[in-house]
């Protein structure tokens, strides 16, 4: 079956250390998203990539770093300046386009120690 | 103020009742999206508009362009539809598929 897949679906970080989320789609979608969402607040984009090779800042980039080396793959990493990385991240896919509905993965908590 | 607003926060209701959620949005658009979030976080798309109406099996959505407002019915609703259900819009004009996410209503069906 394809799909997005997430992983760890819970993640601990200590303070100072960068932890890398894990986002992997067998779906054939060239575009792919990284998510946070915090508690009474909407979705807020952090980093998108329409294509291998390229991705663009989202909406709260800071903290955060990105790679597309693949277009199957998209990690993104929580690096230790990012001050409140406590949070739910979701990954999402999809064909690209602004009529195309996006693909969610199940989403990794991310808590600090 | 959100571009996208959703109401009510919470509702809860009887299995069997009629539920509507209501989405509006202040920006000029080129499609909304209905969204479920699970319990354990996982998203599914419902929906996407453009225009006039869908409907998937329980699942009815609107969406009226003039008056920048869509809303999501489930008929004949049941425990397992309890849920936070999420309206986005993909802003027009940008050039890309970002969207722009309300904050989510959180449906509880009792048995």
């Amino acid at each position: 079956d394809g799909g997005i897949t997430q992983s760890p679906k819970y993640l601990f970080r200590k303070e100072g250390q960068n932890v890398t989320l894990s986002c992997e789609q067998n779906l054939n979608h060239d575009a792919m998203y990284w998510y946070r969402q915090d508690p009474g607040q909407g979705l807020r984009l952090i980093y998108y990539s329409q294509i291998v090779n390229d991705f663009q800042k989202g909406d709260i980039a800071e903290g955060y770093s990105v790679s597309r080396e693949k277009k199957e793959s998209f990690p993104l990493t929580v690096t230790s300046a990012q001050k409140n990385p406590t949070a739910f991240y979701l990954c999402a896919s999809s064909f690209g386009g602004s009529r195309q509905p996006q693909h969610f993965g199940d989403g990794t908590r991310l808590s600090i120690l | 103020k959100n571009e996208v607003e959703q109401s009510p926060q919470n509702l809860t209701a009887q299995e069997g009742e009629f539920i509507t959620i209501n989405c509006s949005y202040s920006v000029g658009i080129s499609a909304l999206h209905w969204l479920q979030q699970h319990p354990g976080g996982g998203i599914v798309s419902l929906f996407m508009l453009s225009s006039g109406k869908k409907k998937h099996g329980r699942l009815i959505a609107t969406i009226n362009i003039q008056e920048k407002h869509s809303s999501l019915h489930i008929t004949a609703s049941h425990p397992r539809d309890s849920a936070v259900y999420i309206c986005a819009v993909t802003l027009r004009g940008f050039g890309n598929e970002k969207l722009t996410f309300g904050t989510g209503t959180r449906l509880t069906i009792i048995p």
